[in-house]
């Protein structure tokens, strides 16, 4: 069974830095990969989408990159704002479900 | 392009007693998800729909819950009767297809036992 995992469970940094979010999995045949933001109170909001055969994303002031083999992705969030602080999940899709971290909040100190 | 829409947004009910959630997914999405998500846990697949057919609900407690998808199109989730671990925020998903495609999500129906 495919199990993902989010590290760090928390961060806090101050407004403008640069930072990256974690997320490792256990079973390297998947689909794609996504990553989601979730406000407190609010659904998920998907941000980035890497499939399999692919190497990064970039959606503005992310990058998302994925390594298959390694089962790692990162999620990079360039000269962070407080508009940014939020839940970011991933979720990995095994072409029969998507198996989801428990997350990273995230809180940019203005 | 209209969004996942879920209803009620917010319940609150007493334990033993019923509820039912109700959502309609992006238009010509055949895959239809409802995840159960925990405070501090990530989503929990509940039950998987491709058209109104059932891919996966391995993970739902079929003794309390019941989902239906008529005709393809909205889907509704029902909890009879309500335990308080029941409390979490039901999510409802969509997608083109179950694998390769984004997945969007619905704003969630928050479930309070009480």
């Amino acid at each position: 069974k495919q199990e993902v995992t989010q590290i760090p469970a928390a961060l806090s940094v101050p407004e403008g830095e640069n930072l990256v979010l974690n997320c490792s999995f256990t079973d390297s045949a998947i689909y794609n990969l996504q990553w989601f933001r979730q406000d407190p109170g609010k659904g998920l909001t998907s941000l980035l989408l890497i499939q399999s055969s692919q190497r990064e994303q970039t959606s503005g002031r992310l990058n998302a990159s994925l390594d298959k083999s390694s089962g790692r992705s990162t999620l990079y969030i360039a000269a962070s704002q407080p508009g940014d602080s939020a839940t970011y999940l991933c979720a990995v899709n095994t072409g029969n479900q998507f198996y989801f971290g428990t997350g990273t909040s995230l809180t940019v100190i203005p | 392009e209209a969004g996942v829409a879920q209803s009620p947004r917010y319940k609150i009910i007493e334990k033993r007693q019923s509820v039912a959630f109700w959502c309609n997914p992006i238009s010509g999405h055949a895959t239809l998800y409802w995840y159960q998500q925990i405070l501090g846990q990530g989503p929990k697949l509940l039950i998987q729909f491709q058209n109104n057919g059932v891919v996966d609900d391995s993970q739902l407690p079929k003794d309390r819950f019941s989902a239906e998808r008529l005709k393809g199109v909205d889907s509704t989730l029902k909890i009879q009767p309500a335990k308080l671990e029941d409390s979490a925020v039901y999510l409802c998903a969509s997608s083109v297809t179950g694998s390769g495609n984004t997945i969007y999500f619905g704003e969630g129906s928050w479930l309070t036992v009480v």
